[in-house]
């Protein structure tokens, strides 16, 4: 199984500050013949599902804001969250899709400072 | 707009089995040919994947539940439906259903999943 994981568990950030999440996966996702790393992000508010934010490690859903962007490759990778806003508290997730069994960070918690 | 529910008995016995169905409106679930997922949550901790189906009938299921899950669906109903045998209180979770959220050319077999059902609590106790 790859397993990823999620750097810090917590962090508190104050609004309008950068908020900065790792996920390093225990194996490469990157598939080099497409150049594609396996990677998906997710923000997850109290009692509600994960929403997804980012795929491709790097390419935005459509409707999330600017300011959420995923970044890295191979083994490595970046959550950032540009200018915290109050409505960004949530725990963040991030994905493997490069082989099955499908895994899961254990998720990283913001919180406003 | 493409909308998910999941439903089922909120409260299993030990040893029994957990039966829960996804309801899915906005798309046809057995001709989209998108994927179809159950992820689970224990209350407090992550996400853990439970198994895939795909349009053409067949299944992938997590190895460390694989004798346990049965994933099925039906077209008629627009459904998904998980049952899992032998359930313990490691069972207790709130089990997400979810579509394969890659659209157009480059998916892989596997891929993100959006979007997700709300999700059902299912606690399992005597």
């Amino acid at each position: 199984d790859i397993v990823m994981t999620q750097s810090p568990d917590s962090l508190a950030v104050s609004l309008g500050e950068r908020a900065t999440i790792n996920c390093k996966s225990s194996q490469s996702v990157l598939y080099t013949s497409s150049s594609k790393n396996y990677l998906a992000w997710y923000q997850q508010k109290p009692r509600q599902p994960p929403k997804l934010l980012i795929y491709w490690a790097s390419t935005r859903e459509a409707g999330v804001p600017e300011r959420f962007s995923g970044s890295g490759s191979g083994t490595d990778f970046t959550l950032t969250i540009n200018s915290l806003q109050a409505e960004d508290v949530a725990v963040y997730y991030c994905q493997q899709y490069y082989n099955t069994p499908l895994t899961f960070g254990g998720g990283t918690k913001v919180e406003i400072k | 707009q493409l909308q998910l529910q999941e439903s089922g008995p909120g409260l299993v016995e030990p040893s029994e089995t957990l039966s829960l169905t996804c309801t899915v409106s906005g798309d046809s679930i057995g001709s989209s040919g998108h994927p179809w997922g159950w992820i689970r949550q224990p209350p407090g901790k992550g996400l853990e994947w439970i198994g895939t189906m795909f349009y053409s009938g067949s299944t992938h299921y997590n190895p460390s539940l694989k004798s346990r899950v049965t994933i099925s669906m039906d077209t008629s109903k627009n459904q998904l439906s998980l049952n899992l045998t032998s359930v313990t209180v490691a069972d207790t979770a709130v089990y997400f259903c979810a579509r394969d959220g890659c659209d157009g050319s480059g998916c892989s077999q596997y891929n993100w999943f959006d979007p997700w059902g709300p999700g059902a609590l299912v606690t399992v106790s005597s």
